[in-house]
């Protein structure tokens, strides 16, 4: 069965550092998520996209974050300036039908 | 920000019975509801999924429940099963915002 891969599966960085979260998302999908889940609790939306731009974000999806998908297959997000607060488990998902989302595995960030 | 409320932390029940997750949601425009699993260091996995033009929807031993007028989902498992312990997230969407919102989650034991 076709998958959501993630890379990296675990990403430590100091604050104040870049980085970027890598994702294949499944190939005829058409929506590209990112979420975030931090410890304990409850997972968050913080980006949709779709025909090549942000179709919608939330309240978290400030000026520090960008997504990409520079090819045809990888949809990335960037975390400008990490904070600390940004430590968490983020999760890429795709769909292609309405509404049922395919999760990845998520790559856990640990910022220090 | 407690558009989807799931109020049980945990359950736990004997293999063979019948496990009841609940899901509560406050916003009226949500008209498609969605069941996820989650096991440690995984994503989310779609489980099962009911628009509000329904108030039942059933997938093998997997039945989701809705009632409108309460706000209020349900999701019935039997017989329960050992692989069945798992979080299990309520998740609901509308057609204008496609974002799913999430409930906090349910942490489902099976005693074998």
């Amino acid at each position: 069965e076709p998958e959501v891969t993630q890379t990296p599966s675990h990403q430590v960085t100091q604050m104040g550092q870049e980085v970027i979260l890598r994702c294949v998302p499944i190939s005829n999908h058409l929506y590209f998520y990112w979420y975030r889940q931090i410890l304990g609790q409850k997972v968050e939306f913080l980006v949709s996209f779709y025909n090549n731009e942000i179709s919608e974000k939330s309240e978290i999806f400030d000026d520090q974050f960008s997504v990409e998908r520079p090819d045809g297959s990888n949809f990335t997000l960037k975390i400008r300036s990490t904070k600390l607060e940004d430590s968490a488990m983020y999760f890429c998902a795709s769909r292609y039908q309405p509404e049922k989302l395919f999760f990845g595995s998520g790559t856990q960030l640990s910022v220090l | 920000d407690q558009q989807v409320k799931q109020n049980s932390p945990s359950l736990s029940v004997q293999e063979g019975r019948i496990s009841i997750l609940n899901c509560d949601y406050t916003n009226s425009m949500f008209d498609y509801f969605l069941w996820y699993k989650k096991y440690p260091a995984e994503g989310p996995t779609f489980l099962i999924s009911i628009s509000s033009i329904k108030d039942k929807n059933e997938d093998g031993r997997f039945t989701v429940f809705l009632n409108k007028s309460a706000k209020h989902l349900s999701l019935h498992i039997v017989p329960s099963q050992p692989g069945d312990s798992a979080v299990y997230f309520c998740a609901a969407a509308n057609t204008g915002r496609r974002a799913l919102t999430f409930g906090s989650g349910t942490r489902l034991q099976v005693q074998p």
